[in-house]
């Protein structure tokens, strides 16, 4: 069974507009991370943002903020004010458990399109 | 700062022959090292990973291996490569929860 879905395969936004990219997650750890990374067409996977199952508050990182629903098992990236920057796969990964032996799990990704 | 170096950035090597693409870490001591490999418009598929000098964990059966000969430096191998080894190879290393990755490199095996 998939343990990260992205559902959304290509999303287009208007520059200057709000973005949400979709993530859910399969897990029955109590204790588990939720990540975002960003991949341009360069390859290099770019940390975005971390999300802790216990943090109270939804992450946020500069224009990049995290909408965290425990309960329906999602952690939706969104993006505010868009860029042509911003251009990209975007991946959704979790890790299970605290230890170093926990790995990383990624989904299929979303490919961003900001159109000027 | 810490930094993460891989090379080569690209490789082109024709079936039936040996890999190795090496993966240096600069800036930290004692990470935890990954290697993952990424099909083309595909997810992150983890291979190896690695806690310290000559601890490795393989993720998936292959015709690929892993090794630490040092504390900052991490290679993948292989004796004889296919074809279905071609893709994007991403060394990562770890601080806290958070991966950080290399610059990567395609590997194209004709």
């Amino acid at each position: 069974a998939q343990k990260i879905t992205q559902t959304q395969p290509g999303m287009f936004v208007q520059e200057k507009e709000a973005v949400t990219l979709d993530c859910t997650y399969d897990t029955s750890d109590q204790s588990y991370g939720l990540f975002w990374y960003k991949q341009p067409s360069s390859g290099e996977m770019i940390f975005l943002i971390y999300q802790g199952s216990y943090d109270e508050q939804n992450a946020t990182e500069g224009r990049y903020s995290l909408n965290f629903q425990k309960a329906r098992k999602s952690a939706n990236l969104v993006i505010s004010a868009s860029q042509l920057g911003d251009s990209a796969m975007y991946f959704c990964a979790m890790r299970e458990g605290k230890t170093s032996y926990d790995k990383v799990i990624f989904g299929p990704g979303t490919s961003l399109s900001v159109i000027p | 700062s810490q930094t993460i170096h891989q090379w080569p950035a690209t490789l082109v090597q024709p079936v039936g022959s040996p890999l190795s693409l090496e993966c240096t870490v600069e800036g930290t001591s004692n990470p935890n090292l990954y290697w993952y490999r990424q099909a083309a418009g595909r997810g992150l598929q983890l291979l190896f990973y690695s806690v310290g000098i000559g601890q490795i964990s393989s993720e998936v059966p292959q015709n690929l291996s892993a090794s630490r000969p040092q504390d900052r430096q991490f290679i993948l191998s292989s004796k004889k490569l296919l074809l279905s080894d071609s893709g994007f190879y991403l060394c990562a290393w770890e601080r806290g929860y958070e991966q950080y990755f290399g610059p990567g490199t395609r590997l194209t095996v004709t």
